[in-house]
């Protein structure tokens, strides 16, 4: 199975606040990385898909890059609605596998 | 729009059985791929398993540790999804989630559309 790293695990920042989340994959996935937001109690909702594709309705505040291993999930200026846990998640190859997730926590 | 709804879960004793179900609704069910996820209390998100689309082939995939144990299946005229669970272990709680998944290729695509999730409990 391919392993997803993220980090940091967790963190904290203010409202406006560049923050910046990274996810390893321990073999090449290509492009077939997708990122997604899950609030306390919600289903996770998909917010970027292959690699850097803004779902339809995100704010553009969210971004993301990245190809091979290495990829990136920017939030460019860090919102009251934007605290939550962020999860990678890769489809290069079954099983899909996500990342362990990142809290980003009020300071 | 589109709803996924599951229902089915609650409290069952380590070695019995469960079966969720997963009512769809804003799309062309029988088209759509679909999946299972779930949540472990306070941990992160791990894929169980999905199943093709007839057309696609019907066929079904699992983690390791849900083989033999787990069975997904559909039925179309119902628009409803269903995840049979046996042997069920402590391990096995959480809440399940159904997805769609966005893209029919082999490894499946972006998990687009998630239910609000359903709790199991496998406690004695």
């Amino acid at each position: 199975d391919i392993q997803m790293t993220q980090s940091p695990s967790s963190l904290s920042a203010s409202v406006g606040d560049r923050v910046t989340i990274t996810c390893q994959a321990n073999q090449d996935i290509t492009n077939n990385l997708n990122w997604y937001q899950q609030k306390p109690g919600k289903a996770p909702k998909l917010l970027i898909y292959d690699v850097s594709n803004l779902e339809k309705g995100v704010p553009s505040s969210f971004s993301a890059s990245g190809a091979g291993t290495h990829f990136t999930f920017t939030i460019s200026s860090l919102q009251p609605e934007d605290f939550a846990t962020y999860y990678c998640q890769q489809y290069d190859s079954l099983p899909p596998t996500f990342g362990g997730g990142t809290k980003v926590e009020i300071k | 729009e589109v709803q996924l709804v599951e229902s089915g879960g609650g409290l069952v004793k380590p070695g019995g059985s469960l079966r969720l179900s997963c009512a769809a609704s804003g799309f062309t069910f029988s088209d759509a791929w679909m999946s299972w996820v779930r949540q472990a209390p306070g941990k992160g998100l791990e894929w169980v398993g999905r199943i093709k689309s007839k057309t696609g082939g019907g066929t079904t995939d699992y983690i390791a540790p849900v083989k033999g144990r787990f069975t997904i299946s559909r039925d179309d005229s119902k628009n409803t999804l269903y995840l049979q669970m046996n042997s069920l272990k402590t391990e096995d709680t959480a809440v399940y989630f159904c997805t769609t998944i966005r893209y029919a290729i082999q490894a499946g695509g972006p998990f687009d559309y998630w239910g609000p999730g359903n709790l199991v409990t496998v406690s004695s």
